[in-house]
Parts: C-alpha cells; structure tokens; sequence
C-alpha cells in the first residue's frame, strides 16, 4: 500500500503555543488530504478536508482559525493547532488517497501525531 | 441513528476461530466500503475494500456487502493472537465529498 508518513509523532507544548503538523505521501500524489483527531477510546472524528491548491473544508464544529490547514503540494498537508489549550490534547491522524476514480481510491492512513498541551 | 454502527465488543473469540464482525451504515448512497484495523495507540491500517454485492476474499479476511440491507461484515478465519486489535468499518459518504464515515469500531481479542 502506500505510504503516509506525519511529523512529528508526538509533541509536547505548554499552552497558549502553536503546533505544527506535517503529512507527507511519500509514494504517490495526494489530491486530498483529510485530518482527524481520535480522543481515548473513541473513534476517529473526520475535522477537515483538505484540497491542493484550495481551502481546506471543515466538518461542523471545527473551528477554522483555531485549526489552520495548508495543503501547498499533492505530497503535502500541515495542520497548525493554533493557541493550543489542554482540551486540544488528542491524537491527530492524517490520511491521503491516490489521484483517481474518487469511487474506488482508497485513504491510506499516517502514522498518527500525539499532541499533549500543559 | 448512528451513520455507522457497530458492536463495541470486546469480541473475544478463541485462536484459530472465525472471528465474525458485523457493520451497518444509514446512507444509502454508499457505494465503497472499508474495513480498517487499529492496534492500540497507532493510527488505522486498510485490510479490505469491497464494493459490491457479495463476497470478497483476501487471505485469511472476507469482507461481505449486502447493499439492500445496508450491512457490510468482516470474516477473520483462523485467528490469531495478532488478530487483537480494533476493527473500523468506514463506508464512504455518497456525496461529492467522497468522505469516510468511520463506526465506534469492534474491539477483538483472541486467546492463545
């Protein structure tokens, strides 16, 4: 399968501060991105959509100032948490799919970035 | 409704059973589904996509899709211990955004 890789896999900041995270398809382009956030024991929840080349949609409830997403090539997509409080303390996940029939490409997923705010 | 259902389990289920996980979704207009893995702590893993009607066989998975019903299950045969993990199933949203829908997932536990 291919490959998603994310940077970094687990940061640690005090808050107030801004985190930035990286997702890169390391083997094939990637027209859309897509980034999650997965609290304990919960199941992934889809925050945005991101396009190369345009604005990036988010899923209702997802503040769009709060969680910026630039998508600046089809091999790249970084989510900056911006202000970063306790609560936005979760694992971030990335995902890519492959340029194609947009019925059958499949996502394949990063790796996962682990944010923990003090 | 949940858009995607699943048993949260734990299903646990003895080595070198079928291990049988079940999945139903509400949007009609589904068209591609997937099964995914997750182990604890790490990011998910795509096992199995199947798109129509039927049965499809990949190794020890089989992934079945009985779009009337709108139900899609998961057959882990002869499981193993490594098998343990969370499974999520995700059709994908028919609208324009082609979005995965992910469920709750089915934690399964298989005992040496």
């Amino acid at each position: 399968g291919a490959v998603v890789s994310q940077h970094p896999s687990w940061v640690i900041c005090k808050s107030g501060t801004s985190v930035k995270i990286e997702c890169r398809s390391l083997d094939f382009q990637a027209t859309t991105m897509f980034w999650y956030r997965q609290f304990p024991k919960q199941s992934l929840m889809l925050m945005a959509t991101s396009n190369e080349g345009s604005k990036a949609t988010y899923e209702q409830g997802v503040e769009k100032d709060k969680f910026l997403i630039n998508h600046a090539s089809l091999t790249l997509s970084t989510l900056t948490v911006t202000s970063a409080h306790p609560e936005d303390s979760s694992f971030y996940i990335c995902s890519a799919r492959s340029l194609g029939d947009k019925a059958y490409n499949e996502q394949f997923f990063g790796p996962g970035t682990r944010l923990t705010v003090l | 409704q949940k858009e995607v259902e699943q048993n949260s389990g734990p299903l646990s289920v003895p080595e070198g059973a079928i291990a049988s996980l079940n999945c139903t979704y509400s949007d009609r207009g589904s068209q591609s589904f997937f099964w995914y893995r997750q182990y604890s702590g790490k990011s998910p893993e795509l096992i199995m996509s199947i798109y129509s009607n039927g049965d499809k066989e990949d190794g020890r998975f089989t992934a079945q899709l009985n779009k009337a019903s709108q139900y899609v299950s998961l057959l882990i045969r002869d499981s193993q211990p490594s098998d343990s993990a969370t499974y999520l199933c995700a059709p994908r949203r028919g609208n324009a955004g082609n979005m995965l829908t992910f469920g709750g997932g089915t934690r399964l536990m298989v005992k040496p």
